[in-house]
C-alpha cells in the first residue's frame, strides 16, 4: 500500500538557518503530494502542494519539488523564523490520503 | 480552500460519559473524514462519512464506540462514547475539495479532549 516516510524530529534550528525536512513516499499511480503544517494548539493547514512530477509547490518561503525519480518531496526554507516552529506533515493523495508521522520543528531566536 | 469549523474546541470529561463533536463545512462535500491525533503522534483515520450512507470505519474503530452522523452535505458529528483516559486526544474533522489541480484535503481546527 501507499506510505510516506518523514525524517525523525525534533529538528532544532537557530533563526535564519536553512531548513530541510525529508519526505519520501511509495505509491501506485501518480499521486499529488502535500505538506501540511500544524501550529501549537491548532489543526492542520495546507502549506503547499504539487500535482505532478517536477512541479514545485511554494508558500510562505517554503518550497518542495515533486521528484518522481527519487520518490521524494523534501520541504525546504532558506531562512527560518521563530514563528515557523510547528509540526510538519508530508502527505500523498488517494481515496484515503496517506500522512507521514510528522516532523517537529523548533526554531530558537 | 474550505472553511471547516468544529465545536467544542476543547473539553474535559469524566470517564464513562460521552461527548459529541460537531463539524460544519462551508460548502457541500461528498466525503467527510474523522481523525484522531494522540499527543505527539500523527493522524489516525477513524472513519469516512458519506451523506446518506453508513460511515466506514477503519481497523480498530467501531460504531458503538464512535457513532457518526452525516445528516446533510455540510455537517457531521462524531460521538466518543463511554470515554476512558485513553480517549484523550485531538479529534479532527476533514473534507476534500476539488479544483483545477485536483483534490485537496482540508482540516478543521480540532477538538482537544481530556478524559479524567
Amino acid at each position: 500500500g501507499d506510505s510516506v516516510t518523514q525524517m525523525e524530529g525534533p529538528v532544532t534550528l537557530s533563526e535564519e538557518a536553512f531548513l530541510t525536512i525529508n519526505c519520501t513516499y511509495t505509491a501506485t499511480g501518480y499521486p499529488s503530494l502535500f505538506w501540511y503544517v500544524q501550529y501549537p494548539g491548532e489543526g492542520l493547514q495546507l502549506l503547499l502542494k504539487a500535482t505532478k512530477a517536477d512541479d514545485k509547490g511554494s508558500n510562505k518561503g517554503f518550497e518542495a519539488t515533486y521528484r518522481k525519480e527519487t520518490t521524494s518531496f523534501h520541504l525546504e526554507k532558506g531562512s527560518v523564523q521563530v514563528s515557523d516552529s510547528a509540526v510538519y506533515f508530508c502527505a500523498l493523495s488517494g481515496y484515503i490520503p496517506t500522512f507521514g508521522r510528522g516532523t517537529s520543528l523548533i526554531v530558537h531566536p | 480552500s474550505a472553511v471547516i469549523s468544529q465545536k467544542p474546541s476543547r473539553d474535559i470529561c469524566q470517564r464513562g460519559t460521552s461527548l459529541t463533536i460537531q463539524c460544519q463545512v462551508d460548502s457541500q462535500v461528498t466525503m467527510m473524514f474523522w481523525y484522531r491525533q494522540q499527543p505527539g503522534q500523527s493522524l489516525t483515520l477513524i472513519a469516512t462519512a458519506n451523506q446518506g450512507s453508513e460511515a466506514t470505519y477503519e481497523s480498530g474503530f467501531v460504531i458503538d464506540k464512535f457513532p457518526i452522523s452525516r445528516p446533510n452535505l455540510t455537517f457531521s458529528t462524531l460521538t466518543v462514547s463511554n470515554m476512558s483516559p485513553e480517549d484523550s486526544s485531538i479529534y479532527l474533522c476533514s473534507s476534500r475539495r476539488g479544483g483545477p489541480s485536483g483534490e485537496t484535503q482540508y482540516f478543521g481546527p480540532g477538538t482537544r479532549l481530556l478524559v479524567l
